[in-house]
C-alpha cells in the first residue's frame, strides 16, 4: 500500500531513446515534483505540478517532459537520452505547494534508478 | 548554484553517544527547514522540520537547532542506534527563494553508528 509508487526503479536504454518513468500517490496531495539525484548526490528539483499545472520548471533540457493527467499522477517522458541524463530520479507529493509547511514536508518515491549506456 | 550544504560528507559515531550532523545555508529567503534519512534503495523519509521563528525542535531521540545569524542549523541524534546509519540530507525552503517553495537540498551525510 505505496504512499508514492514509481516505476520503473531500474532503467536501462541506449543513447538517443525515448523513455518514461511513471509516478502515482494515494495520500490525496495537490501537489507532486521530479527531483533529479546526480552522481554526486546533490537532489535537485526538476519540476512541480500543482492541481495538474505546473508551478515549477527549473532548468531542465527541453527533452524532459512532465505530464500530469490528474493530481494524483505526474509522469516524466525524456526524449533522446544522452549519457548525462544517468542518475536517480524521485518522484515526491507534498499537501500544498507551499513545500508542506507545518507538515510532514514531501513524501517520496522510492526512486527510478536510470542508466544511459 | 548549492544553497544548500552539507560539507561533512560521512560521519561514525559510536552507539549511545551524540551524532551531530551540520547544515549551512546561504539564501537568506529560507525560513523553514527539514531533515530527510535516506535507506540505500529507498526515497528520503522526513525526520523533523523547524520554521524559522523557533531556534529549537526536539522530537524523541531528534532535536534540530537552528541558529539564524549564521545561517547553520544542526541536527543531534542522542543516544545513537545502529538503526540510524542512514544518509541524511537537510532541505529548505522559503518564499522568494529559486523554486519557490521547493525544498533545496545538500548532498547528505552518511551516518554510520557503530556498537
Amino acid at each position: 500500500d505505496t504512499a508514492v509508487s514509481q516505476t520503473p526503479k531500474y532503467l536501462v536504454t541506449q543513447m538517443g531513446n525515448d523513455k518514461s518513468i511513471k509516478c502515482e500517490q494515494n495520500l490525496g496531495h495537490d501537489t507532486m515534483y521530479w527531483y533529479k539525484q546526480d552522481s554526486k548526490k546533490f537532489l535537485k528539483i526538476m519540476f512541480s505540478y500543482n492541481n495538474k499545472e505546473l508551478i515549477i520548471n527549473e532548468t531542465v533540457p527541453n527533452r524532459f517532459s512532465p505530464k500530469s493527467p490528474d493530481k494524483a499522477h505526474l509522469n516524466l517522458h525524456i526524449n533522446s537520452l544522452e549519457l548525462g541524463d544517468s542518475a536517480v530520479y524521485f518522484c515526491a507529493s507534498s499537501q500544498e505547494s507551499k513545500g508542506g509547511r507545518g507538515s510532514y514536508g514531501y513524501t517520496f518515491g522510492s526512486g527510478t534508478r536510470l542508466t544511459v549506456v | 548554484d548549492q544553497q544548500v550544504k552539507q560539507n561533512s560528507p560521512s560521519l561514525s559515531v559510536q552507539e549511545g553517544r551524540i551524532s551531530i550532523l551540520n547544515c549551512d545555508y546561504t539564501n537568506s529567503m529560507f525560513d523553514y527547514f527539514l531533515w530527510y534519512k535516506k535507506y540505500p534503495a529507498e526515497g528520503p523519509t522526513f525526520l523533523i522540520s523547524i520554521s524559522s521563528i523557533k531556534d529549537k525542535n526536539e522530537d524523541g531521540r531528534f532535536t534540530v537547532f537552528l541558529n539564524k545569524s549564521a545561517k547553520h542549523l544542526s541536527l543531534h541524534i542522542v543516544p545513537s542506534q545502529p538503526g540510524d546509519s542512514a544518509v541524511y540530507f537537510c532541505a529548505a525552503s522559503g518564499e522568494g527563494s529559486n523554486s519557490g517553495y521547493a525544498l533545496n537540498f545538500g548532498k547528505g551525510t552518511s551516518l554510520l553508528v557503530t556498537p
